[in-house]
């Protein structure tokens, strides 16, 4: 099946710095999600991204699928943004089962 | 409001027990999952189903039951064969299709005395 490797798997920022999360998977996926687990462990939809490059304020993503990752950008980063970040794929015969990275713990101190 | 539900948020069980999860959905999606996620770690799948009346096995479906005899609806039974069930719980529902994009409920979560 299709391995997804997420890194950095921890990250500390202070609140206003920026970061990057990267995602990347060893096979061709037709679905690729970006999640935030929050502290009670609800999975929030940040992105679905298979391809191409998406806004939503302060979040970004961009999937490079022909070179088979995806980076998830945090800007002016806030306490609220601590979590866990999770990227998960599912691939063309897999029928929407997605398979998961094991997660960036991002940790924003004020 | 249109959503996931799961019940109960917390489920605690004797060994030798099995327990029902129960699952549901008015987003009017064909597909759902279910998916078992332990501390630091990510999620793995245990069942889905594309369709009422079908389901298929996930990657680490021993010891668990589903069942689905109702669009709205993806119950989870955890039963005395599954050797460490203590875990967070989490169904999800798409629409049909591999590219769907898929939804997530608020999870259980089950622990064993």
């Amino acid at each position: 099946g299709i391995q997804v490797e997420q890194s950095p798997p921890d990250l500390i920022l202070q609140e206003g710095a920026n970061s990057t999360l990267r995602c990347n998977f060893s096979d061709s996926v037709n679905n690729l999600q970006w999640f935030h687990q929050n502290p009670w462990g609800q999975l929030i939809n940040l992105f679905y991204i298979p391809s191409g490059t998406k806004q939503n304020g302060r979040l970004s993503a961009t999937t490079v699928a022909t070179e088979r990752y995806s980076l998830l950008y945090i800007s002016s980063s806030q306490t609220t943004d601590s979590g866990v970040y999770f990227c998960a794929v599912a691939g063309g015969t897999s029928y929407g089962k997605l398979t998961f990275g094991q997660g960036t713990i991002l940790t924003v101190h004020p | 409001d249109g959503g996931i539900t799961q019940s109960p948020k917390y489920l605690f069980r004797k060994e030798g027990q099995n327990v029902t999860l129960s699952c549901e959905q008015n987003l009017n999606h064909d597909a759902m999952y279910w998916y078992r996620q332990d501390p630091g770690q990510g999620l793995r799948l245990i069942y889905y189903s594309q369709i009422v009346n079908d389901f298929q096995k996930g990657d680490i479906a021993e010891g668990y039951s589903v069942s689905r005899e109702k669009k709205e609806s993806f119950p989870l039974t955890v039963t005395s064969a599954q050797k460490n069930p203590t875990a967070f719980y989490l169904c999800a529902s798409s629409m049909v299709g591999g590219a769907a994009e898929q939804f997530f409920g608020p999870g259980t979560r089950l622990t064993v005395l």
